[in-house]
C-alpha cells in the first residue's frame, strides 16, 4: 500500500497556466515533506517541509504543508515549458518514501 | 532482499581524513545516485551513475569522487575531509523503463561528522 500518493499522475497544460500538484502521507515517525523535480537525471530537491501552514517560495514555485490532514501542494504559477517535469513529493520518517510522482507536461 | 546497503551507518573524521563510503544495491538497478543532506535542508545530489562504467555530477560534487565499476556497487570517496562535509549521506537507486524512472529506494544513511 502507497504510503505517499500524489494527484494528478499526469497533466498537460498551456504556458502561463498555473498548477497544483497534490501530495498525502501516512504518518509513521514524522520527520520530514519533500519535493522534487525531476528531469532527465536524478531528482533535484525543491522544498522540505516541517511545519504545518508556513508557505515556502522560490521564484514562481511554492509549497505548503498541512500536518493535520497530512498533504502538502506544489503550486507553479505562469508555467513555462522548462517546468515540464516529473514532480516527486517524499516523506521522510525512518526512511525516505518517494511517491509515484505527478507528470507535468508543459505546452508552447 | 536487502535492496540498498549503505556502510558504515556512523563515521567520525579528522580534517584532512579519507574515507569511502560504501553503497550497494542488489536489486539490478541501473541508477544509482548520491545525497547528502544537510541539519534542515533537503537531499542535494552528489553525483549519479546511469550504469556501470558511468558517473556524472549532480549538484554539489566538489570533494567529492564516485565510480561505478559493476552495477551493484557505487562507492563515495572523500579525499581530503572538511567540516562542510559533516552530514549525512545516502545513496539511492533507481531503473529505467521506457525512458522513465521507477523504483526509487533508498539507503538507511550514514552519518558522517568532520572535527
Amino acid at each position: 500500500e502507497d504510503k505517499v500518493v500524489q494527484s494528478p499522475l499526469s497533466l498537460v497544460v498551456h504556458e502561463g497556466d498555473t498548477v497544483t500538484l497534490n501530495c498525502s502521507y501516512e504518518v509513521t515517525n514524522f520527520r520530514s515533506l519533500l519535493w522534487y523535480k525531476q528531469e532527465k537525471k536524478a531528482p533535484t530537491f525543491l522544498f522540505m517541509l516541517t511545519s504545518s501552514g508556513i508557505e515556502k517560495k522560490s521564484g514562481r514555485l511554492s509549497s505548503i504543508l498541512d500536518k493535520k490532514e497530512l498533504f502538502s501542494i506544489l503550486n507553479i504559477t505562469a508555467t513555462q515549458t522548462g517546468d515540464s517535469a516529473i514532480y516527486l513529493c517524499a516523506y521522510r520518517d525512518d526512511k525516505i518514501i518517494f511517491g509515484k510522482g505527478t507528470r507535468l507536461h508543459i505546452l508552447p | 532482499n536487502a535492496g540498498v546497503t549503505q556502510t558504515p551507518k556512523f563515521r567520525i573524521l579528522k580534517i584532512g581524513q579519507s574515507m569511502t563510503l560504501q553503497c550497494a544495491q542488489d536489486m539490478n538497478h541501473n541508477y544509482m545516485y548520491w545525497y547528502r543532506q544537510d541539519p534542515g535542508m533537503g537531499l542535494k545530489l552528489i553525483y549519479y551513475s546511469v550504469g556501470a562504467g558511468i558517473t556524472d555530477k549532480g549538484e554539489v560534487p566538489n570533494g567529492y569522487n564516485v565510480s561505478r565499476s559493476t552495477t551493484e556497487d557505487f562507492p563515495l570517496r572523500l579525499e581530503l575531509a572538511a567540516p562542510s562535509q559533516t552530514s549525512v549521506y545516502f545513496c539511492a537507486s533507481s531503473y529505467t523503463l521506457l525512458g522513465d524512472l521507477y523504483g526509487y529506494t533508498f539507503g538507511s544513511g550514514t552519518r558522517l561528522t568532520v572535527v
